[in-house]
């Protein structure tokens, strides 16, 4: 499998300012990375799917200009909740698929990080 | 968007009970996948059955997918105070990305 670290832990930060999250595929070159966010006793919402060396593709309804996601290398993708409001503070999961391009099969994910937004 | 429904959304047994989760999908589907998440923590994936199996097992944990009527269960035998977390299923509708149930929160007592 693969080991997905995701950094930082948790962050509180006030309203206003911009968090980077980093994800980092630590055995797996991983082309495709999924962002994801979770609210207090519910389930995963998809987010966007980070791609290496392209644009990330994001679901109805995210704001891409407000969640930045790079992904500039194989083994590196990051999300940056761009001026970031209390309504953002939420638990956010990174994930990275392993199997052939047309399959999804296992994601391994990342450890999570809870954000805070005062 | 949401593809798996699951049922109970809680359930409470007590060691060494079995423990029975219902996941219900709406779109046709490659494979479903059953992760475990404890508080606060990443999901771990526990295990995966493809759309042409009935039932798949992994030490005390059985899966079953029934297509026709688009759900799936897990069972958990002989539950243990260290189950305790929330499943959740998952399937492919979005052709790579996975996309999770509501869950079942799981509290096995000692």
């Amino acid at each position: 499998g693969a080991v997905v670290s995701q950094h930082p832990s948790w962050v509180i930060c006030k309203s206003g300012t911009s968090v980077k999250i980093e994800c980092r595929s630590l055995d797996f070159q991983a082309t495709t990375m999924f962002w994801y966010r979770q609210f207090p006793k519910q389930s995963l919402m998809l987010m966007a799917t980070s791609n290496e060396g392209s644009k990330a593709t994001y679901e109805q309804g995210v704001e891409k200009d407000k969640f930045l996601i790079n992904h500039a290398s194989l083994t590196l993708s990051t999300l940056t909740v761009t001026s970031a409001h209390p309504e953002d503070s939420s638990f956010y999961i990174c994930s990275v698929k392993t199997g052939g391009p047309s399959t999804n099969e296992k994601l391994f994910f990342g450890s999570g990080t809870q954000l805070s937004v005062l | 968007s949401q593809q798996g429904e699951e049922d109970p959304q809680a359930l409470s047994i007590q060691e060494g009970e079995n423990a029975t989760m219902n996941c219900s999908y709406k779109t046709s589907i490659n494979n479903l996948q059953w992760y475990r998440q404890n508080s606060g923590r990443g999901l771990v994936h526990l295990i995966l059955i493809r759309s042409n199996e009935r039932e798949k097992h992994s030490g005390r944990l059985r899966v079953t997918l029934d297509t026709s009527k688009k759900s799936s269960s897990l069972l958990i035998t002989a539950s243990r105070a260290a189950d305790t977390a929330s499943y959740f299923c998952a399937t492919d509708e979005a052709g790579t990305a996975l996309i999770f149930g509501k869950g079942t929160t799981l509290s096995v007592s000692s």
